[in-house]
C-alpha cells in the first residue's frame, strides 16, 4: 500500500526566508505522481505543484519547487522569499491509479507559519 | 471553465439523524468524482470514487455511502449518523490530467 509521511506537524518562517517541507513516500509502484496542496484556514485544496516519477528535471511553479529525490523516495516542497499568505497547511499526496480513477493518498499535512 | 459546488457549506446534526451532502461539477464532461473526509488536524481520507454514473466503489467500510445519479453529480449520504462522522468533508474532481480539483468544503458537526 502507498503511504506518505510528513514529519514536521508545524514549522515556522521568518518571512521572506525560504522554507522546506519535508515528505517520504512508501510505494511499489514503478510509475507514480507526487502533489503538494495548500490548505488555509478557510479549508479549500489548493493545487501547487506535481512531479511525475519519470520526470527527469524537479518540477517548479512560481515560487514552489519540489526536490524530488527518487532514491531517497522523497518529494520536499520548497517555497523561496516566503510570503504571509503562504501560512497554512500543507499536504504531500500521491497519486494511485486503478481501476480508471486517480486516487490521492495524503500525508498528514504540515502547519507552516510565516512571521512578519 | 470548470467549476465544483458543495453544499451545504457548514451542518450541525443529531447523532442518528440523516445525512446528504451534494456536490455538483460544471464544464466538464464524465469526470472521475470523489468524496474525502478530514478529521480536525489530519490529512484527507479517501471514501469513495466514481468513474461514471451508479459507478460507486468504496474504501472504507463504514455507516456513509455515496451514489451518482447524474454524470456530474455526487452525493454522500448516511442513514444514522455517528459522533464519528463529524469532520470536513471535501468533494474533488479529476479529468484524463492527473490533477484533482476540490470544492469548498462541508463541515460537519454530529452533536
Amino acid at each position: 500500500a502507498q503511504k506518505i509521511t510528513q514529519t514536521q506537524p508545524g514549522m515556522f518562517v521568518q518571512e521572506k526566508e525560504a522554507v522546506t517541507l519535508d515528505c517520504t513516500y512508501d510505494t511499489s509502484d514503478q510509475s507514480y505522481g507526487l502533489f503538494w496542496y495548500k490548505q488555509p484556514s478557510s479549508g479549500e485544496m489548493i493545487f501547487l505543484i506535481y512531479q511525475g516519477s519519470y520526470d527527469e528535471q524537479n518540477a517548479t511553479e512560481g515560487r514552489y519547487s519540489l526536490n524530488f529525490q527518487k532514491a531517497r523516495k522523497s518529494a520536499n516542497l520548497v517555497i523561496s522569499a516566503s510570503q504571509l499568505g503562504d501560512s497554512a497547511m500543507y499536504f504531500c499526496a500521491m497519486r494511485d491509479i486503478r481501476k480508471g480513477a486517480q486516487k490521492l493518498v495524503f500525508g498528514q499535512g504540515t502547519r507552516l507559519t510565516i512571521n512578519p | 471553465s470548470q467549476t465544483i459546488h458543495q453544499w451545504p457549506a457548514t451542518l450541525v446534526q443529531p447523532v442518528g439523524s440523516p445525512l446528504s451532502l451534494e456536490c455538483t461539477v460544471e464544464g466538464t464532461s464524465n469526470p472521475n468524482l470523489y468524496w474525502y473526509r478530514q478529521a480536525a488536524g489530519r490529512g484527507l481520507q479517501l471514501l469513495f470514487y466514481s468513474v461514471g454514473i451508479g459507478q460507486i466503489s468504496s474504501e472504507v467500510p463504514q455507516n456513509l455511502s455515496a451514489s451518482r445519479p447524474q454524470d456530474r453529480q455526487f452525493i454522500l449520504s448516511s442513514k444514522k449518523l455517528l459522533l464519528s462522522d463529524s469532520g470536513f468533508y471535501l468533494c474533488a474532481w479529476s479529468s484524463s490530467s492527473y490533477e484533482q480539483y476540490f470544492g469548498p468544503g462541508t463541515r460537519l458537526t454530529v452533536t
